[in-house]
């Protein structure tokens, strides 16, 4: 378990509609990170918060939107959803310095279908 | 561009055997460099990074990897294989220098035999 959180585990959804998903990072941790994995792309980040603060933009897109609250809790929020969104969201979480600096910790992730 | 490239889709071992998972990577300056392993419907778990020091860097689970500058290889490698190590492995770098998001090869799946 490596102390990351997200919710929901599955979304089933439709065309056109719009989905939050939710992450919360191990305690402690400042950063927290956001990929979508699919057969066809693989693994691609999309986003990064650091405490609060948008710090890094991967390949996401302009339907997509995240943010990160006080208590260092995130949201990823999906928009106009097409079927090609339908994938595995995780969300990862880092601490700033020390031992770990750099490691990234996964969530078990949420598996999105878009039909 | 910069990359990371796993070169197998599919690496076949049997227990106990010594296995090797490839990556060589094209990073401009000092590359950061990470394994990660995803069991089946299971988030991505950290095993090892390099970022500087040692070429030898020890891991989780008796997982090592060498980083080697002249040949631009950091393989994933373990003395003797369990049938617990299959898995899909994914060798990371960080594409701009600093700790932001990753950059995944493709992924290997590792299949051990009994």
């Amino acid at each position: 378990d490596s102390g990351v959180t997200q919710t929901p585990k599955h979304l089933i959804t439709a065309t056109g509609q719009r989905v939050t998903l939710r992450c919360s990072p191990r305690s402690g941790d400042l950063s927290v990170y956001w990929y979508q994995q699919s057969l066809d792309q693989g693994l691609q980040f999309l986003i990064q918060y650091y405490n609060g603060e948008e710090r890094a933009k991967g390949n996401i897109l302009e339907r997509f939107s995240a943010q990160q609250f006080p208590d260092l809790h995130s949201e990823l929020n999906l928009s106009s959803l097409e079927l090609g969104d339908s994938a595995l969201y995780f969300c990862a979480s880092s601490a700033y310095g020390g031992r770990q600096a750099y490691e990234q910790y996964f969530g078990p992730g949420t598996r999105l279908t878009v039909t | 561009a910069q990359s990371v490239a796993q070169p197998e889709d599919q690496v076949n071992v049997a227990e106990g055997n010594p296995l090797t998972v490839k990556c060589t990577y094209s990073v401009s300056g000092n590359p950061y460099l990470f394994w990660y392993v995803q069991y089946p419907n299971r988030g991505l778990q950290f095993l090892l990074k390099y970022i500087t020091g040692d070429n030898l860097v020890k891991g989780s689970y008796g997982f090592e990897a060498e980083f080697n500058k002249s040949q631009t290889s950091f393989h994933l490698k373990k003395p003797s294989a369990l049938v617990s190590d299959s898995a899909l492995y994914f060798c990371a770098f960080f594409p701009r220098g600093g700790a932001d998001g990753l950059t995944f090869g493709k992924g290997t799946h590792l299949i051990i035999q009994p």
